[in-house]
């Protein structure tokens, strides 16, 4: 079974302070994806990641694919109370085109 | 263009019980993927369906099941549901099949709350 795991699983900071949350797992997957997601909604796609290395920029977000497909990293600078939510990775299991999630980051920026 | 819509919003039943939940995809999406959301599990992948087909299914129960109609709608139908069943069920449509060599964004539904008491 492929499993990611994300870290931390809470994160609590001041306005204008960076913060990186890590997705990992043991397995390779082909893509892997980045969510944010509202009291009330549903997830919203950020990113998608394909290539090992890959690194995508999203205004104050990076994301960042591991060499070897299976880790990524979220990285949010000069954080803002917007920034306030559950951030989630997902990765494409490869052979059967599920989509696994890891347990999501609260994230909770103060002002 | 309207988003995905699903209902109901809120539900409430107890142990034993059944329950039928709906989405609407977004207009011109044929697949439909869900998953159950709760506090210790996280996002779990329940089922997806294209073209009133399953295309794939999550490691749940025969108890949970669903179908797709030909405009695309789908429902998922919960039965002899326990407490463990309470949870954030959302519903995401997407263009073509979804997984594998196809990434195309899914876009997730606000979600049924579903209670089991």
């Amino acid at each position: 079974t492929q499993l990611l795991e994300q870290s931390p699983q809470f994160l609590s900071i001041q306005e204008g302070e960076n913060l990186t949350v890590y997705c990992n797992s043991s397995s390779v997957f082909s893509s892997l994806q980045w969510y944010r997601q509202e009291p009330g909604e549903g997830p919203v796609l950020l990113v998608t990641v394909v290539t090992g290395g890959e690194v995508k920029k999203l205004k104050r977000l990076t994301f960042q694919f591991g060499d070897a497909r299976k880790d990524s990293s979220l990285h949010i600078t000069a954080a803002q109370t917007g920034d306030t939510g559950l951030y989630l990775c997902a990765g494409v299991a490869g052979n059967t085109g599920k989509l696994i999630f890891g347990q999501g980051t609260t994230l909770q920026v103060k002002p | 263009k309207a988003g995905v819509t699903q209902t109901p919003r809120y539900l409430i039943k107890t142990r034993g019980q059944q329950v039928t939940l709906s989405c609407s995809p977004i207009s011109g999406h044929r697949s439909v993927s869900w998953y159950q959301q709760t506090p210790g599990q996280g996002l779990q992948f329940l089922f997806e369906y294209f073209s009133e087909t399953q295309r794939n299914k999550g490691n749940f129960p025969g108890r949970f099941s669903g179908r797709q109609f030909s405009n695309s709608r789908s429902e998922m139908n919960v039965s002899t549901l326990e407490l463990g069943d309470s949870a954030l069920y959302l519903c995401a449509s997407s263009l073509a099949p979804w997984g594998g060599a196809n990434t195309d964004t899914q876009y997730f539904g606000p979600g049924t709350r579903l209670t089991v008491l």
